[in-house]
């Protein structure tokens, strides 16, 4: 069972926005700022679309953006696309033990 | 470019050895903040990440799998191995390597291997 939890499933009309949610504990997600989040399409590799909670690296549109409050780190995708339905899958790095670890991933339904 | 790859067998059999090798370019392990991670993700099912072995040959393993990986590292030849000893049916999975970038503040995997299917069955 992963540390990170996240819903199963979204699911919105194109134009809408959705917004997936990473929870975790104040151990974890509420004392690091080293959250992820990965895109996989089916059959295909993850692809990074967020780092340290809110940042896009180049060549990720800006209809994504990250965020973090208290314990829950949150992934908001604005103005879907069918190009966006794919599984999401959320990460943290700290610096105890456990290092690395990923979320149980959210299938992104597009209606 | 970075582009990264993995390779090693299709198929192995339970109780046997997992030997992965993952070749990379566009960067150098020995690069500081720089650091090659595996991650594998069963048929159907989450990421979980693996090991990960840095610039410095400082190496991390996830607790639960620790005792049956390591992560080794040949520069010259721009290679990170992935063993894993007594394979089971339950690791079955496609095994991701990836660059991973860590700075003070930063830690992510930016670019990913196509991946690699290994089935346990005998």
């Amino acid at each position: 069972q992963s540390a990170l939890t996240q819903p199963p499933s979204v699911s919105g009309s194109p134009g809408q926005s959705v917004t997936i949610s990473c929870t975790g504990t104040s151990s974890d997600v509420g004392s690091y700022n080293r959250v992820s989040w990965y895109q996989q399409p089916p059959g295909t590799a993850p692809k990074l679309m967020i780092y340290e909670v809110s940042n896009r690296p180049s060549g990720v549109p800006d209809r994504f953006s990250g965020s973090k409050s208290g314990n829950t780190a949150s992934l908001t995708i604005s103005g879907l696309q069918a190009e966006d339905e794919a599984d999401y899958y959320c990460s943290l790095y700290t610096s105890s033990s456990t290092y690395v670890v990923f979320g149980g991933g959210t299938k992104l339904t597009v209606l | 470019q970075i582009t990264l790859k993995e390779s090693g067998p299709t198929l192995v059999k339970p109780t046997q050895t997992l030997t992965l090798t993952c070749t990379f370019s566009g960067f150098s392990l020995s690069t500081s903040g720089v650091g090659v991670g595996w991650i594998r993700q069963p048929p159907g099912k989450a990421l979980e990440w693996l090991a990960l072995i840095y610039w410095d040959d400082d190496k991390r393993y996830s607790p639960s799998l620790k005792s049956r990986l390591t992560i080794t590292k040949d520069t010259s030849k721009n290679q990170v191995v992935l063993t894993m000893t007594n394979m089971d049916p339950v690791d079955t999975a496609t095994y991701y390597c990836a660059h991973h970038s860590i700075t003070g503040t930063t830690a992510l995997f930016d670019y990913w291997g196509q991946g690699t299917l290994v089935t346990v069955s005998s």
